[in-house]
């Protein structure tokens, strides 16, 4: 079946070091892939996404890497703050065209200062 | 501009007791979606709509959950008769409808059932 899936439960960094947050799929048809941060008493935020046709793309402070080959996803965070503690989800869409996202089961981000 | 409008915040209630839960999306979003999060199962759809018609409900534990959404501006989740272990945080979300957009979550309704 669909399922997406982290391989770290936590991860715990010190501040200003740079984190990296993997993820799994196992959907060769997903094309969309969506990083999102959850903090305690939030719902999810949308981070960066980027479509199977690329292999990065970067935001402010973000980086996600995408390797089609291997089904593999991940989130980097440069200069990592305490205000990036958080669970991080990353999500495919399975190539649903109702916008449909299989979410995993997300990595908890912790921040030392 | 408001993001997606969920009510109420906390609910506390007793075992088969009818909840209702009540999610506004954004303005000009046609799809809708109802997840549930608990530390057990993580982020789980239940639901979605897109211009206000149920497309997915497979993820609905069973029949004591239903959804409606009568227009583009609201959506209910209800639960007849609740019990202890419909405990979790129920989250609403809402985007355009597109394979490649993301969707935007509302604060969530922490439900309690005793």
């Amino acid at each position: 079946g669909e399922s997406v899936g982290l391989h770290l439960p936590t991860l715990s960094v010190q501040e200003g070091d740079n984190s990296i947050i993997n993820c799994a799929y196992s959907n060769s048809a997903s094309d969309y892939f969506i990083w999102y941060k959850q903090e305690s008493g939030k719902g999810p935020q949308f981070i960066i996404d980027i479509r199977s046709n690329m292999d990065k793309r970067q935001g402010q402070r973000v980086t996600v890497l995408l390797n089609k080959t291997v089904k593999h996803l991940s989130l980097q965070i440069a200069a990592t703050q305490p205000g990036d503690s958080a669970v991080y989800f990353c999500a495919e869409n399975g190539n649903n065209q109702g916008g449909k996202l299989i979410f995993g089961q997300g990595t908890e981000l912790s921040v030392k200062p | 501009d408001a993001g997606v409008i969920q009510s109420p915040r906390h609910e506390v209630t007793e075992m088969g007791q009818e909840v209702t839960l009540r999610c506004k999306p954004i303005s000009g979003h046609n799809s809708l979606f109802w997840y549930r999060q608990t530390m057990m199962r993580g982020l789980e759809l239940l639901i979605y709509f897109n211009n206000n018609v149920p497309i997915d409900d497979s993820g609905m534990p069973e029949d004591r959950f239903s959804a409606k959404m009568p227009n583009a501006s609201f959506s209910t989740l209800k639960i007849q008769p609740s019990e202890p272990r419909d405990s979790a945080v129920y989250f609403c979300a809402s985007s355009t409808r597109s394979t490649y957009n993301e969707q935007f979550f509302g604060p969530g309704t922490r439900l309690t059932v005793l």
